[in-house]
């Protein structure tokens, strides 16, 4: 069974721009959750979709947005970027309850200049 | 709300030493909890998970964990270090119908010294 899939793995921008990152979950599963990574912060949460509804929101600005397919695929979006948004976005899918293991990408390093 | 604290940003043991990483959580018990590995330039990998009524659980690779709710403790161990520990070990909670919200600890880098 093929792993979470996320693309592109690197991508440099610059500020003000705007990116998408996309992950594609493991088959069957239909939750999906987006994480950002930096040195500074750790990991932190940014949202997470269940059957293409957004059912739990981190605390990040609205640039950050996110959707999800009816084929359970995510898309995360942001809007104007800024140099603090340089990170790692991993994105974990999983069955759907609560309490069950993420499964995660090897996410997509972003870095904005 | 749920929070998790991860003492020591860096271990450094010797091969063939027993590995210790220290969680501790919230005094609220969360249903679940979790360590993950991460090696470099890759995502997260479960070494195992916790759910109520367990006190010791095994993980992946030799690892295990011990809950201790008098102590709110989830340390991470491993009787015997191998070089291929060397990685970043993250310890993480999810509340009860917080599904796919993971809170992490700041993590622990793990050195292995031959």
């Amino acid at each position: 069974k093929a792993g979470v899939t996320q693309t592109p793995r690197y991508l440099i921008k610059t500020r003000g721009q705007q990116v998408t990152l996309s992950c594609s979950p493991i088959s069957g599963h239909r939750s999906v959750s987006w994480y950002q990574q930096t040195p500074g912060q750790g990991l932190q949460f940014l949202f997470e979709y269940f059957s293409e509804t957004q059912r739990n929101k981190g605390n990040f600005p609205g640039r950050f947005s996110g959707r999800q397919f009816s084929n359970s695929r995510s898309e995360m979006n942001v809007s104007t970027l800024e140099l603090g948004d340089s990170a790692l976005y991993l994105c974990a899918s999983s069955l759907a309850a609560s309490g069950n293991i993420q499964y995660f990408g090897a996410g997509t390093r972003l870095s904005v200049l | 709300a749920q929070s998790v604290t991860q003492l020591g940003s860096h271990v450094s043991v010797s091969e063939g030493a027993l590995v210790l990483l220290r969680c501790n959580y919230s005094s609220s018990v969360p249903p679940y909890l979790f360590w993950y590995v991460q090696y470099p330039n890759q995502g997260l990998q479960l070494l195992l998970k916790y759910t109520t009524g367990a006190t010791l659980v095994k993980g992946i690779n030799g690892f295990e964990a011990e809950f201790k709710k008098s102590e709110t403790s989830f340390h991470l161990t491993k009787p015997s270090a191998h070089m291929s520990d060397a990685a970043e070990y993250f310890c993480a909670v999810m509340g009860e119908n917080q599904g796919g919200k993971l809170i992490f600890g700041q993590g622990t880098e793990l050195s292995v010294k031959p």
